[in-house]
C-alpha cells in the first residue's frame, strides 16, 4: 500500500495568517493516464468529510479560492491563504491514483 | 443537491454479521462509481473499497476483502456493504462517498456509526 505522510499533524495559526500543510507519498501518484489523483478533504469537528481538492490542484465547486494545491509525483502541498475560522478543523491528503486508496493521519488546523 | 444517507449501524457483537445502507439522491445514481470509507474513533480514514456503476466491478483494501461485500440496487439507488464476522477493530463511523468525473471521494454522506463489543 502506498503510505502519505503528513505534517506538521498539528498546526496553529490566527485568522487572517496563512497555513500550510505538507503530504508525501511513498511512492509516485502519476498514473499510467498521465493524471495525478491526489486530493485533500477536510472534515471540521462533529461534520463529515468534504472533499476540497482533486487531481492536486483542482478546487471543488463552491471552495473559497483562499485554497490552493501544488506539488507532483511524491510531494505535495496545501496553503490557506488568510485562514478564516471555518477552515478550523482537520485535513486529510489521500491517494486515489492505486488501488487500496490511502489517507495521511490528517493535520489538525487550530486557533492560535 | 447530492445526498448521501447511510443506515444500519449500531451496536453488533464481535462475530455477528451486519449490511450497512446508503440512500442517494439529487442526481443519476446509476452513472456513477460508488465507495465506503471508515474513520475509527481515533479519527484514522481507511477506503474499504468501491463498485462500478452498473455493479460488474468491485474493489476493496486487502485487508477487509474477505470479510466486507460492497454492492447496489440501481433502482433503488441504494449502496450496501455488508460486514461479517465483525471485530472490535472495526469499530467506526462509516461514510459512503461518490465520485466526480472519474475522480473519487467527491461527495459524503453523515456516516453511520458501528461499534463492535459484547
Amino acid at each position: 500500500d502506498i503510505v502519505m505522510t503528513q505534517t506538521p499533524l498539528s498546526l496553529s495559526v490566527a485568522i487572517g495568517q496563512s497555513a500550510s500543510i505538507s503530504c508525501k507519498s511513498s511512492q509516485s501518484l502519476k498514473y499510467s493516464d498521465g493524471k495525478t489523483y491526489l486530493n485533500w478533504v477536510f472534515q471540521s469537528p462533529g461534520q463529515s468529510p468534504k472533499r476540497l481538492i482533486y487531481q492536486v490542484s483542482k478546487l471543488d465547486s463552491g471552495v473559497p479560492d483562499r485554497f490552493s494545491g501544488t506539488g507532483s509525483e511524491t510531494d505535495f502541498t496545501l496553503k490557506i491563504s488568510r485562514v478564516e475560522a471555518e477552515d478550523l478543523g482537520v485535513y486529510y491528503c489521500c491517494q486515489g491514483s492505486y488501488s487500496p486508496y490511502t489517507f495521511g493521519a490528517g493535520t489538525k488546523l487550530e486557533l492560535k | 443537491e447530492v445526498q448521501l444517507v447511510e443506515s444500519g449501524g449500531g451496536l453488533v457483537q464481535p462475530g455477528a454479521s451486519l449490511k450497512l445502507s446508503c440512500v442517494a439522491s439529487g442526481f443519476t445514481f446509476s452513472d456513477y462509481w460508488m465507495s465506503w470509507v471508515r474513520q475509527t474513533p481515533g479519527k484514522t480514514m481507511e477506503w474499504i473499497g468501491d463498485i462500478k456503476y452498473d455493479g460488474s466491478y468491485t474493489n476493496y483494501a486487502p485487508s477487509l476483502k474477505n470479510r466486507f461485500t460492497i454492492s447496489r440496487d440501481n433502482a433503488k439507488s441504494t449502496l450496501y456493504l455488508q460486514m461479517s464476522n465483525v471485530r472490535s477493530e472495526d469499530t467506526a463511523t462509516y461514510y459512503c462517498t461518490r465520485d466526480y468525473d472519474g475522480t473519487p471521494l467527491a461527495y459524503w454522506g453523515q456516516g453511520t456509526l458501528v461499534t463492535v463489543s459484547s
